[in-house]
């Protein structure tokens, strides 16, 4: 199955800096990248995503980006806030199809951001 | 709101001891996930059900089980608890053909 690899593990930046996560992935058939963010004491909750057919998306302060051929996609969070702070995820998938195990997430283990005031 | 429900938000259980998690969700999801979180590790599968009635195992099953009577409902069970055990699990649902997971907001389990 896949293999997705996360890192930095922890992450600390000061307010207004910038603050970059990378993940690469292992199985070339994956098309689907999610990013989750976790706060303290909630679910995971799905920030943005892109899908293979994109380099780059990005929505306000994030943006993420993808580079098929080496494998790895990245989260970019501009003009941090101590709002940011929580534990980020990346994950990859196959395209997904009713009634089968395509479409699973693999996650990474996670990235824990904080943002100093 | 639509969503999905995880009961108890927390629990304090007895090695030894049987207790069942469980996940309802309102959005008639045909794929149901359990996780269990665990720091340092992040999100590891234990066990899927891709639609009602079928179940798989997924990479740390053993200890757990799962039943999928039907679309909303997908209860994990651990039969005989370990101090191992002792996580944050949460449910997650997906659409068939859609992408993106949906989340529960977790039950926290100490095992003692």
């Amino acid at each position: 199955g896949e293999n997705v690899e996360q890192h930095p593990s922890t992450l600390s930046v000061q307010e207004g800096d910038s603050a970059v996560i990378k993940c690469t992935y292992s199985d070339s058939a994956s098309n689907y990248f999610p990013w989750y963010k976790q706060e303290l004491g909630k679910g995971p909750q799905l920030i943005i995503d892109i899908r293979s057919n994109v380099g780059e998306k990005k929505d306000q302060r994030i943006a993420v980006t993808l580079n098929k051929t080496a494998k790895h996609f990245s989260l970019h969070i501009t003009e941090t806030q101590p709002e940011d702070s929580a534990v980020y995820f990346c994950a990859a998938s196959n395209p997904p199809a009713r009634g089968s195990t395509l479409g699973r997430l693999y996650f990474g283990r996670g990235t824990q951001l904080t943002v100093w005031p | 709101t639509a969503g999905i429900t995880q009961a108890p938000t927390s629990q304090i259980l007895a090695a030894g001891r049987s207790m069942t998690l469980r996940c309802t969700q309102d959005m008639r999801h045909n794929a149901m996930y359990w996780y269990r979180q665990d720091l340092g590790l992040g999100l590891r599968l234990i066990h899927y059900s891709n639609t009602a009635g079928t179940t798989g195992k997924g990479e740390v099953p053993d200890g757990y089980s799962v039943s999928r009577a039907n679309t909303d409902d997908f209860p994990l069970t651990l039969a005989s608890a370990v101090p191992s055990q002792t996580s944050v699990y949460f449910c997650a649902s997906r659409d068939s053909g859609a992408y993106g997971y949906t989340f529960g907001s977790g039950t926290r389990l100490t095992v003692v």
